[in-house]
């Protein structure tokens, strides 16, 4: 089945500081990478995905790259507020139709 | 449209006893999740129904099982529960759970096994 790493486990950065989350696959199949956000006390919520067919995509602060050849794929946080403090968690999904999720990663921005 | 919603939001349970959880998931969404989130671990997919049909098992034992009604509402059951199973516990809907459908997640039930 499909195995999904992601790192670094906790990034902490300074407010206005860029931020990097990587993963990577294993499934040469998966095609849909979502990435989600959890808030502490808060459920998950979708905050930016991509398709395999498109190698980079970006909404305001936030963009996702992905390098299919590599199977790796990583979320850009750019000019980090305190408000983006959270876990982040990214997927991967493909043939099975279910995500296989990376184990997360604990943003903390300071102000 | 209202949210996916999860019923109870906390629950304190003692090891051998089992518990049902509830889920209700977006109007018109057919695909029901169920996740177990733990420290450290992320999320592990429990399964997935879809039309009242069990379409996806993840690498859980057999005490851990589900089912959907006619509505889309989903519960699952754990049996002769264990410390280990202590957990947030997510259920995630979507339209027909195809591979781009969007998951939208309810807020969880925090189960505790005393």
């Amino acid at each position: 089945g499909e195995n999904v790493e992601q790192h670094p486990s906790t990034l902490s950065v300074q407010e206005g500081d860029s931020a990097v989350i990587k993963c990577t696959y294993s499934d040469s199949a998966s095609n849909y990478f979502p990435w989600y956000k959890q808030e502490l006390g808060k459920r998950p919520q979708l905050i930016i995905d991509i398709r395999s067919n498109v190698g980079e995509k970006k909404d305001q602060r936030i963009a996702v790259t992905l390098n299919k050849t590599a199977k790796h794929f990583s979320l850009h946080i750019t000019e980090t507020q305190p408000e983006d403090s959270a876990v982040y968690f990214c997927a991967a999904k493909g043939g099975s139709y279910i995500p296989t999720f990376g184990r997360g990663t604990s943003l903390i921005v300071h102000p | 449209k209202a949210g996916v919603t999860q019923t109870p939001r906390y629950l304190i349970k003692t090891r051998g006893q089992q518990v049902t959880l509830s889920c209700s998931p977006i109007s018109g969404h057919r695909s029901v999740s169920w996740y177990q989130q733990t420290p450290g671990q992320g999320l592990q997919f429990l399964f997935e129904y879809f039309s009242e049909t069990q379409r996806n098992k993840g690498n859980f034992p057999g005490r851990f099982s589900g089912r959907q009604f006619s509505n889309s509402r989903s519960e699952m059951n754990v049996s002769t529960l264990e410390l280990g199973d202590s957990a947030l516990y997510l259920c995630a809907s979507s339209l027909a759970g195809e591979v781009y459908n969007e998951q939208f997640f309810g807020p969880g039930t925090r189960l505790t096994v005393l």
